[in-house]
């Protein structure tokens, strides 16, 4: 059974930095992307960044360009956002979430419980 | 940047009901378009990879449709475990979501 369970959550002040955590298991972990999605108090969901199998490329969103960094171990199954400069607008519940390929379309197979993110002074 | 809107936000409907729901997109994004159905406190769960290919496990009750930049998702008979907030995703260029549309019961 496919699980990833997210860590690190918490209230930061505004200017503050973070680091998520998200722990893998039951796939191969080194044979997916992997991506960070967020969702803001009753808001929709927005796609943060993703990594590579090998780590060798990450993506971000333009609003956390800067300031996200996306990284991964593979030899310990775990997937890490570093958030720094945090904003009030980057309160949120931050999703670890497998990539999946199928039929032609990129897509989120599998999803974290979620960890919740605040920015407040 | 590709955008997403959805169609209706929201809906009430009744236990047995044929449900659709829509999904634009700004431009043509072929069939790089995926559907997730998210329940309150819950993480999102895939229903539908590239427009119409039901995920395994996912009841047949559920389908989509289309390609190019209009899409839809019909439930063929509303459940009670259905009702829910349902989110377009495209990937064709970045990832990006629609709005949600959320379905509850009249």
């Amino acid at each position: 059974e496919v699980q990833l369970v997210e860590s690190g959550g918490g209230l930061v002040q505004p200017g503050g930095s973070l680091s998520l955590s998200c722990a893998a298991s039951g796939f191969t972990f080194g044979s997916h992307w992997m991506s960070w999605v967020r969702q803001a108090p009753g808001k929709g969901l927005e796609w943060v960044a993703n990594i590579k199998r090998d780590g060798s490329e990450k993506y971000y969103v333009d609003s956390v360009k800067g300031r996200f960094t996306i990284s991964r171990d593979n030899a310990k199954n775990s997937l890490f956002l570093q958030m720094n400069s945090l904003r009030a607008e980057d309160t949120a519940v931050y999703y670890c979430a497998r990539g999946q390929y199928d039929s032609g379309s990129y897509g989120f197979g599998n999803w974290g419980q979620g960890t919740l993110v605040i920015v407040s002074p | 940047d590709i955008q997403m809107t959805q169609s209706p936000s929201s809906l009430s409907a009744s236990v047995g009901d044929r449900v659709t729901i829509t999904c634009r997109a700004s431009q043509s994004i072929n069939i790089n378009l995926n559907w997730y159905q998210q329940k309150p406190g819950k993480a999102p769960r895939v229903l539908i990879y590239a427009a119409s290919n039901l995920e395994s496990g996912v009841p047949s009750r559920f389908s989509g449709t289309g390609s190019g930049t209009d899409f839809t998702l019909t439930i063929s008979s509303l459940q009670p475990e259905d009702f829910a907030t349902y989110y377009c995703q495209q990937s064709y260029g970045g990832f990006t979501f629609g709005p949600g549309t959320k379905v509850d019961i009249k």
